[in-house]
């Protein structure tokens, strides 16, 4: 079965640090591909970055990037120069091939950016 | 360019009574879903489809049923509504899955309470 953690319910950070934000997860699909939403305090749910099992490098979106280690399962978000306007719920979730699209979510972490 | 939209914004029932939950998106995608997110817990699926006419259950189907029939539009049922079916609700649409980068994007959310 397909699982995702985010060990990590809530973070702080200082405006203009850089976080990490963690995610794992679990599969036996060799074909899958990892995502992260923000959701910030209003309720919409903000897509930010992908990546896919068979990239060859880590997918990076502006300020975001992702730190894909294959052989750890793990999947860590960076937000570099962090923004009061990232305080806010981030999601991880995943799908698989044999999934069609279904997306898995972790249960998040709660983001606070201090000034 | 709407994107996806969510009817009602907020509800109040009372335990046994019935109502509809509706999304539509205007980006001409196939695939649609319904997610609950509930406190402290990332969106877990409820039902999904994959075009018109289909519908297919998702990770948390009991209580619920869907309808497609029309393309730009996925409604979610409560026959009985339950305290249990408190929470808020997601629709979310993408493009068919020919590969794993079909990002899903959201409705802003129904808040449902259910006396």
């Amino acid at each position: 079965a397909q699982k995702i953690t985010q060990t990590q319910p809530g973070m702080f950070v200082q405006e203009k640090e850089a976080v990490t934000l963690d995610c794992t997860y679990d599969t036996s699909d060799p074909s899958y591909g990892l995502f992260w939403y923000k959701q910030p305090s209003s309720g919409e749910m903000i897509f930010l970055i992908y990546q896919g099992s068979y990239d060859q490098q880590n997918a990076t979106e502006g300020r975001y990037s992702l730190n894909f280690q294959k052989a750890r399962k793990s999947a860590n978000l960076v937000i570099s120069a962090s923004q009061l306007g990232d305080s806010a719920m981030y999601f991880c979730a995943m799908t698989t091939y044999n999934q069609g699209g279904k997306l898995i979510f972790g249960q998040g972490t709660e983001l606070s950016v201090k000034p | 360019n709407a994107g996806v939209t969510q009817t009602p914004k907020f509800r109040v029932l009372k335990t046994g009574q019935s109502m509809t939950l509706l999304c539509a998106q205007d980006m001409n995608h196939e695939y649609m879903y319904w997610y609950r997110q509930d406190p402290g817990m990332g969106l877990r699926l409820i039902h999904y489809s994959v075009g018109e006419g289909t519908t297919a259950k998702g990770e948390v189907p009991d209580g619920y049923n869907v309808s497609r029939l029309k393309k730009q539009n996925f409604l979610l049922g409560l026959e009985s509504a339950a305290p249990s079916q408190t929470s808020v609700y997601f629709c979310a649409s993408s493009y068919s899955v020919r590969g794993l980068q079909e990002t899903q994007y959201f409705g802003p959310g129904t808040r449902l309470l259910v006396l």
